[in-house]
């Protein structure tokens, strides 16, 4: 039972340059979260998803797609990184109707340079 | 804009000392208040967590305290070790909708040996 897995784990991009940041949950749970951590600034929700086919924009979400084709996956994806998007990202999950009780993945530290 | 303020920013603890951090919220629709700690390259992770219909949890050497009418919670760490050295994040759930977690800031905790 791996949890929550994120691939990858370090990343440096250019700027413009595009990428996809995977993550997968073998807890069969229904919600799936990414959030960026920034210093000071706490864990900010960037995109969520209810369920497979769905997803909804968070607290920060311009410059950020997301799909979950799969229930166990949730992609994040950059379509032309900016350093602002310089941040560690963490996937989350949890079951229906536990919002207060997410799992985090161990993070992807990416950098734009 | 759900908010969740959280401080002190930074503690120092001695070995065996009390850590408290103190937040405070906004919206009274919040119905779980959860503490997530997070080692150093890990992701946070649920450490103890609250329901508003009760003043105070318990959970070994950590403690969430809880005032409704202020809307503040707190959470204490008795004899604090220095394996406890982490960032702890507080967080709030619930509201109109689907829950979604709002953290603070951030507390980064050194208990000193």
């Amino acid at each position: 039972n791996a949890g929550v897995t994120q691939t990858p784990k370090f990343r440096v991009l250019k700027t413009g340059q595009s990428m996809t940041l995977l993550c997968a949950q073998d807890m069969n749970h229904e919600y799936m979260y990414w959030y960026r951590q920034d210093p000071g600034m706490g864990l900010r929700l960037i995109h969520y998803s209810v369920g497979e086919g769905t997803t909804a924009k968070g607290e920060v979400p311009d410059g950020y797609n997301v799909s979950r084709l799969k229930k166990q996956n949730f992609l994040l994806g950059l379509e032309s990184a900016a350093p602002s998007q310089t941040s560690v990202y963490f996937c989350a999950s949890t079951r229906a109707g536990q919002g207060y009780e997410q799992y985090f993945g161990p993070g992807t530290r990416l950098t734009v340079t | 804009q759900q908010q969740v303020k959280q401080s002190p920013q930074s503690l120092i603890v001695q070995k065996g000392g009390i850590s408290i951090i103190n937040c405070a919220y906004e919206n009274t629709a919040f119905d779980y208040f959860p503490w997530y700690q997070q080692f150093p390259g890990k992701g946070p992770a649920l450490l103890i967590a609250i329901r508003p219909d009760v003043s105070e949890k318990k959970e070994g050497r950590f403690t969430i305290s809880f005032n409704k009418s202020a809307k503040q919670f707190s959470l204490h760490i008795m004899d604090s070790q220095p394996g406890d050295s982490a960032t702890y994040f507080c967080a709030a759930s619930g509201g109109t909708g689907f829950q979604k977690l709002v953290f603070g800031t951030g507390t980064r905790l050194l208990v000193s040996p």
